[in-house]
């Protein structure tokens, strides 16, 4: 069964350095996602991307945030000078784009420490 | 906007018992979709069951089923037959009109005891 996968499943950073986490949605899927769960809290949503464009961002998803495709099958989050308070999960996940339930599937997480 | 709440921190049920997962959803869109994730100890977001505001019928997915009550708007899971894999975070979710996000509500830790 195709599943989103995600790397690194760890990332350990200083604060200010950039980071980059990475995606591979399922590949028949249109729009993909980046979701955020700080330790115990619960997920929020940070952005949608569908046809090389973001088509929805959360307040949290500010100047710091980017996100791009840039191959094929790649879907990244960039973080540009990490802070402290950036330290969570970070859920890739991708839908098909159909009307309806479009359910978005989740892959299985990169956990970003900054120290 | 829209919020979803869950009034269940943690819950506990014995294993092959029924057990029930509320969730309370508000909004001023007039057609949505609810959805439930399972988060086992590895952290990974495991899709369960959808339904959508306009179903006629409560959604059903092999062992879970969607107690769907619009007028009261709750849309609570339930499990039937509990079993120890059950063990588990479960997060009730909602996407609104037009809209692509997600808003999830707090969890419900469930612990299933042999």
């Amino acid at each position: 069964e195709p599943e989103v996968t995600q790397t690194p499943s760890h990332q350990v950073t200083q604060m200010g350095q950039e980071v980059i986490l990475r995606c591979v949605p399922i590949s028949n899927h249109l729009y993909f996602y980046w979701y955020r769960q700080i330790l115990g809290q619960k997920v929020e949503f940070l952005v949608s991307f569908y046809n090389n464009e973001i088509s929805e961002k959360s307040e949290i998803f500010d100047d710091q945030f980017s996100v791009e495709r840039p191959d094929g099958s790649n879907f990244t989050l960039k973080i540009r000078s990490t802070k402290l308070e950036d330290s969570a999960m970070y859920f890739c996940a991708s839908s098909v784009g159909q009307a309806g339930a479009d359910t978005q599937y989740f892959g299985p997480g990169t956990r970003l420490t900054v120290l | 906007a829209q919020k979803i709440t869950q009034t269940q921190p943690g819950m506990f049920v014995q294993e092959k018992e029924a057990v029930t997962l509320d969730c309370t959803y508000d909004t001023s869109d007039p057609s949505y979709g609810l959805f439930w994730y399972k988060q086992p100890s590895s952290g990974e977001m495991i899709f369960l069951i959808y339904q959508g505001s306009y179903d006629q019928q409560n959604a059903t997915e092999g062992r879970y089923s969607l107690n769907f009550q619009k007028a009261r708007k709750s849309a609570n899971l339930v499990i039937s037959a509990s079993q120890l894999g059950d063990s588990a975070m479960y997060f009730c979710a909602m996407r609104g009109t037009g809209r692509r996000a997600l808003t999830f509500g707090s969890g419900t830790r469930l612990q299933v005891q042999p």
